[in-house]
């Protein structure tokens, strides 16, 4: 079975730094991976998704994620945080054979004046 | 309104009350699910449908009941409703399987509290 893990439940970071929040997954097949973002109050928003196109994807909001299959990792990052990137951040994976989405538990991201 | 609706937004009801959640959506997605957000849990799936008239449990269906009548809505009912079950509720939809990229589209939540 499909299963994902987010390392840090939060994660906090100067604005203009580095964001990088962690993504494993577990699945005998290169899955159908997805980050999500969440503003308060609101549903889940796409932020970008693997289609095995190419290993590094590019999303909204200058985030971009890299598949790397030998460590089953689909990481999130941007290069230079903003104020507005305040938001919890989810990854997805969807296996193959199946129309479920497992979530992970979330990674609250934090961004300091 | 195009999209993904859910209502109502905001629910307070008394344990023991049975209470049904809407939502609809407006691109005959064939696909469409339920989830609950808690802290620390994150999203965790309740129900979700193939199509009309076809449904599945999730992760934690136990309390809850779906219907599926017509594509564009999935209603979700609390029989007997539980402090428990204080949660906050999302609705999503996707296209059907073949493009297993497919992404989800989130209506804006029902933030449910059982007193």
């Amino acid at each position: 079975a499909q299963s994902v893990t987010q390392l840090g439940s939060h994660v906090s970071v100067s604005e203009g730094a580095l964001v990088l929040l962690r993504c494993n997954y577990s699945s005998s097949v290169p899955p159908y991976l997805f980050w999500y973002v969440q503003y308060p109050n609101q549903g889940l928003q796409l932020l970008l998704k693997y289609t095995s196109a190419a290993t590094l994807v590019k999303g909204i909001n200058g985030f971009e994620a890299e598949f790397k299959k030998s460590e089953t990792s689909f990481h999130l990052t941007k290069p230079s945080a903003h104020m507005s990137d305040a938001a919890e951040y989810f990854c997805a994976v969807r296996g193959s054979g199946t129309y479920k989405y497992i979530f992970g538990t979330g990674t609250r991201l934090k961004v300091l004046a | 309104d195009a999209g993904i609706t859910q209502s109502p937004r905001y629910k307070i009801t008394e344990t023991g009350r049975q209470v049904t959640l809407m939502c609809h959506q407006t691109w005959s997605h064939s696909y469409m699910f339920w989830y609950r957000q808690d802290l620390g849990h994150g999203l965790r799936l309740i129900y979700y449908s193939a199509a009309a008239d076809i449904t599945d449990k999730g992760e934690v269906p136990d309390g809850y009941v779906v219907s599926r009548s017509k594509t564009e809505n999935f209603p979700l009912t609390l029989e007997s409703a539980t402090r428990s079950q204080t949660s906050v509720y999302f609705c999503a939809s996707s296209e059907s399987a073949g493009q297993g990229y497919n992404e989800q589209f989130f209506g804006p939540g029902t933030r449910l509290t059982v007193l």
